[in-house]
């Protein structure tokens, strides 16, 4: 069982471009949720799909949207990058209460 | 809004020594609450949880408290080794059906020293 998995690891991207973060679940699991973990700070929830639709929404604004695939991978769109998106981004699924995260994906705005 | 406020935000023990990490929570309807340690640059790991319909629970050296009453839920790590030094983060959520969202504590960097 290969866990969950992110893809980029890193990224690089200049202000106003868009990005697109990959994640594909642990087996098993049916439910993604996307966290963005800034510098010595705690994860920050920003959505959640099941049966691919967004179930529960953060605190986060219209530029960060997200789709859920029918085999339960995920994917995290930001458009109009700012400096402050600069951050790890964290997958987690889960089947139940239980959430599982990836190794994150590092995403640097110049 | 939900809030999760965790502390200390660091904490230095001896080796063998006990440490204690303390969340408390804002919203009541709160039902679920984990426990991660995250060491430098990698993912956080689910250590133990807790839910509102239990007290306590234990793993070897590591147990979690709930007091729903006061709202609050600690992290006790017993006969502490170098190996248990890294952030630790606790959070609660209120899961439904097949729904839920984990609100973090800012997190609790606990270093033991040999």
């Amino acid at each position: 069982d290969a866990g969950v998995t992110q893809s980029p690891t890193h990224l690089i991207k200049t202000r106003g471009q868009q990005v697109t973060l990959r994640c594909s679940p642990k087996s098993g699991h049916d439910t993604v949720s996307w966290y963005q973990q800034a510098l010595g700070q705690g994860p920050q929830f920003i959505f959640q799909y099941y049966e691919e639709e967004e179930r529960q929404r953060g605190n986060f604004p219209d530029r960060f949207s997200g789709h859920q695939f029918p085999n339960y991978s995920s994917e995290l769109n930001v458009n109009a990058l700012l400096l402050g998106d600069s951050a790890l981004y964290l997958c987690a699924s889960s089947r139940g209460e239980e959430a599982f995260f990836g190794q994150g994906t590092r995403l640097t705005v110049v | 809004g939900e809030n999760v406020e965790q502390h200390p935000s660091t904490l230095s023990v001896q080796e063998g020594d006990s440490a204690v990490i303390k969340c408390t929570y804002s919203d009541s309807a709160s039902n679920y609450f984990p426990w991660y340690k995250q060491e430098l640059g990698k993912r956080p790991q689910l250590i133990i949880d807790i839910r509102s319909n239990v007290g306590e629970k234990k793993d070897q050296r590591i147990a979690v408290t709930l007091n729903k009453t006061a709202k609050h839920f600690s992290l006790h790590i017993t006969e502490t080794q170098p190996e248990d030094s890294a952030v630790y983060f606790c959070a609660a959520s209120i899961w439904s059906g097949n729904t839920g969202k984990l609100i973090f504590g800012q997190g609790t960097t606990l270093q033991v020293k040999p």
